[in-house]
């Protein structure tokens, strides 16, 4: 079964607007990694969150991480066209960390 | 872009033939991964390697097998291909554990 957990499944937005979408999983992890697809391409990091950490910003980006709700965060500020795509969370655990679990993954539409 | 190519990029084969994809990478990463995914899901893995001859199983090996004899190429195999591996193939590769994964530009793989 997953690891993770996107909600919602489909999110659909004005440009300008922010973005949150929301993972969440079931066992303790070594860090949450938040990666973006685009259809029909691979799938592009983009952050890492590492367990001991609570927050963490890379440009427009913000993710969170709150360990004892088992759940983590994205939120996209200021939207952009540009900005629609899947959205999937990774997870990495303890002795199996070769072996990251993704979720099933939020699609994000952003309407010019 | 990280320097991984897989091929080939689409393919058409029968049930009950084997067939053979191709993941590359130029990074000299040590962990390479196969990942399958199929329509409105995320990405579930089959096999991982963590290192020259080194590998292990994912969550739906089945019917699967790979192998690397080289740093920079990990092959998977479908020992007998069924309908139901129709899918998406991406190769990931990753400098640490359950760090950072990049991605390959993916397989389209139709089982008729």
């Amino acid at each position: 079964s997953q690891q993770g957990e996107e909600d919602p499944q489909a999110l659909s937005i004005q440009e300008g607007e922010n973005a949150t979408m929301n993972c969440s999983y079931k066992t303790s992890i070594n860090n949450l990694q938040w990666y973006r697809q685009n259809s029909g391409r691979g799938l592009v990091h983009l952050i890492l969150i590492r367990s001991n950490e609570r927050e963490k910003h890379s440009g427009r980006l913000r993710v969170t991480l709150d360990t004892s709700k088992k759940s983590s965060s994205l939120l996209i500020t200021a939207s952009r066209a540009a900005d629609t795509a899947s959205y999937f969370c990774a997870t990495a655990r303890g002795t199996n960390a070769g072996k990251s679990t993704f979720g099933d993954g939020t699609t994000l539409t952003v309407k010019p | 872009d990280a320097g991984i190519t897989q091929s080939p990029r689409h393919k058409v084969t029968e049930t009950g033939t084997p067939v053979t994809l191709r993941c590359h990478q130029t990074e000299n990463h040590r962990y390479m991964y196969w990942y399958r995914q199929d329509p409105g899901h995320g990405l579930r893995l089959i096999h991982y390697s963590y290192g020259v001859k080194d590998t292990d199983k994912g969550e739906v090996s089945d019917g699967y097998s790979v192998s690397r004899s080289k740093t920079e190429d990990f092959l998977l195999t479908l020992e007998s291909a069924t309908s139901s591996q129709t899918s998406v193939y991406f190769c990931a590769i990753s400098e640490l554990a359950g760090e950072t994964q990049y991605f390959g530009p993916g397989t389209r793989l139709l089982v008729l």
